[in-house]
């Protein structure tokens, strides 16, 4: 049962370019998105999050997307580098406060060639 | 100053020990997390604690058990390891649950059962 989704296990993309990792998810309960990045030997660091009541939000390079109606959100990183090399993790949560958790796609491997 | 500390990095241990990971988080953070990575890449939530009481408890198998001695220490002691626990631990805090307040990682501990 699972509830996100990264259908795209690697993406190579060419510094400079546009990178766009996308995740669907099924539960129209989830209410806030998160995405995650991940170095090899080092624990997912937080990059960008959006609310189900926003289409988009935008931080510096990075920039989340949300289609409510397809369930579907992407993350564009423009213009890619090659530090941004590591593996993405789409997130979502349900529940408020204390309550609330996260559930995780299985991640996109992001290589930035130069 | 590692925001979110856990050990050790690494535990090979046989079939049948008992094992202990530790967490530690210097954020002033008033909720705790456990996840598990395991071999599908899949990332999913163990315990949550807040404020040293337990919030979330995904059906684990009652061989794993958290332990919060204050807000800032969250451990997990499992017994009778078996092959199928191997994975890697995250550790993770956040403020005050997950929606709009990212979980910050530990390292994780890659857990090895032979």
């Amino acid at each position: 049962d699972q509830q996100v989704k990264q259908n795209s296990p690697s993406l190579s993309v060419q510094e400079g370019r546009i990178s766009i990792l996308n995740c669907d998810y099924t539960n129209s309960m989830f209410d806030y998105f998160l995405w995650y990045k991940k170095y090899p030997a080092e624990g997912p660091t937080f990059l960008i999050s959006i609310s189900s009541i926003k289409d988009k939000n935008e931080d510096g390079r990075f920039t989340v997307f949300l289609n409510k109606s397809a369930k579907h959100l992407s993350l564009h990183i423009v213009p890619s580098q090659p530090g941004d090399s590591a593996v993405y993790f789409c997130a979502a949560s349900t529940g408020t406060g204390t309550a609330s958790k996260l559930t995780f796609g299985t991640g996109t491997r992001l290589q930035v060639t130069l | 100053d590692t925001a979110v500390s856990q050990t050790p990095k690494y535990l090979v241990t046989q079939m049948g020990n008992d094992k202990s990971i530790k967490c530690e988080q210097n954020l002033g953070h008033d909720t705790m997390y456990w996840y598990k990575q395991d071999s599908k890449k899949f990332l999913k939530i163990m315990f949550s604690y807040n404020n040293k009481e337990l919030i979330i408890n995904e059906t684990v198998p009652n061989r794993f058990s958290p332990k919060s001695p204050d807000k800032a220490h969250l451990n997990l002691h499992i017994n009778s390891l078996e092959l199928g626990d191997s994975a890697v631990y995250f550790c993770a805090s956040s403020q005050e649950g997950t929606g709009d307040s990212p979980l910050h990682f530990g390292n994780g501990t890659r857990l090895t059962v032979t």
